[in-house]
């Protein structure tokens, strides 16, 4: 079983539409959960860290579940630019994240 | 603030050839350094990390070592590419569990 697993999507959705996605995770163990954001042909970089409670940053929202051991990311009010690949990260230890393949969403016109 | 750099963007190398990319972090000391790599469609895979100069751990056994002869800076390499070594290559750097800051990475393409 991988450590991290996503829908690769695609998911397809016009501007201004609510898009949301989940990742699983197989270690009871994590204690930390991130969702990263990667363009095409470019480096991952940091969307938002998941906290227990969840948390939101302006239309990102996020959700962790430990005991389905599952983290959801929603994007409210799809905008052109938040077409990317969202990444769904997880701790392994100390010093190691574990990365799931990505999820792929395109904002049209 | 802190910064990484990697170098260099894009290579082309024939099989056999030897590889080394180098990274370099500023602004902070003692970092936790990792090399991913990512295949084309593929997830991240870990290669290495370092908590220390010195200090290597690698993930899965392959064709390629990694070297921290100093502090802040992170050398990935091979002695004979092979055609499924080709991919993108990053890395990234880390003082706690609090997120990875990556390098804006190295397309291999070895023919």
């Amino acid at each position: 079983r991988k450590e991290v697993e996503q829908d690769p999507g695609p998911f397809n959705v016009p501007e201004g539409a609510t898009v949301a996605f989940n990742c699983t995770y197989s270690n009871s163990a994590s204690q930390s959960f991130f969702w990263y954001r990667q363009d095409c042909r470019k480096e991952p970089k940091l969307l938002m860290s998941v906290y227990s409670s969840g948390n939101e940053d302006g239309r990102f929202t996020a959700q962790l579940n430990r005991a389905s051991q599952y983290i959801s990311l929603l994007i409210r009010d799809s905008k052109l630019s938040d077409s990317a690949t969202y990444l769904c990260v997880v701790n392994r230890n100390d010093y190691k994240l574990s990365f799931g393949a990505g999820t792929t969403v395109t904002v049209r016109a | 603030s802190q910064t990484i750099h990697q170098w260099p963007a894009t290579l082309v190398q024939p099989v056999g050839s030897p590889l080394s990319l180098e990274c370099t972090v500023e602004g902070t000391s003692n970092p936790n350094l990792y090399w991913y790599r990512q295949a084309a469609g593929r997830g991240l895979q870990l290669l290495f990390y370092s908590v220390g100069i010195g200090q290597i751990s690698s993930e899965v056994p392959q064709n390629l070592s990694a070297s921290r002869p100093q502090d802040r800076q992170f050398i990935l390499s091979s002695k004979k590419l092979l055609l499924s070594d080709s991919g993108f290559y990053l890395c990234a750097w880390t003082r706690v569990t609090n997120g990875y800051t990556f390098g804006s990475g190295t397309r291999l393409t070895v023919v």
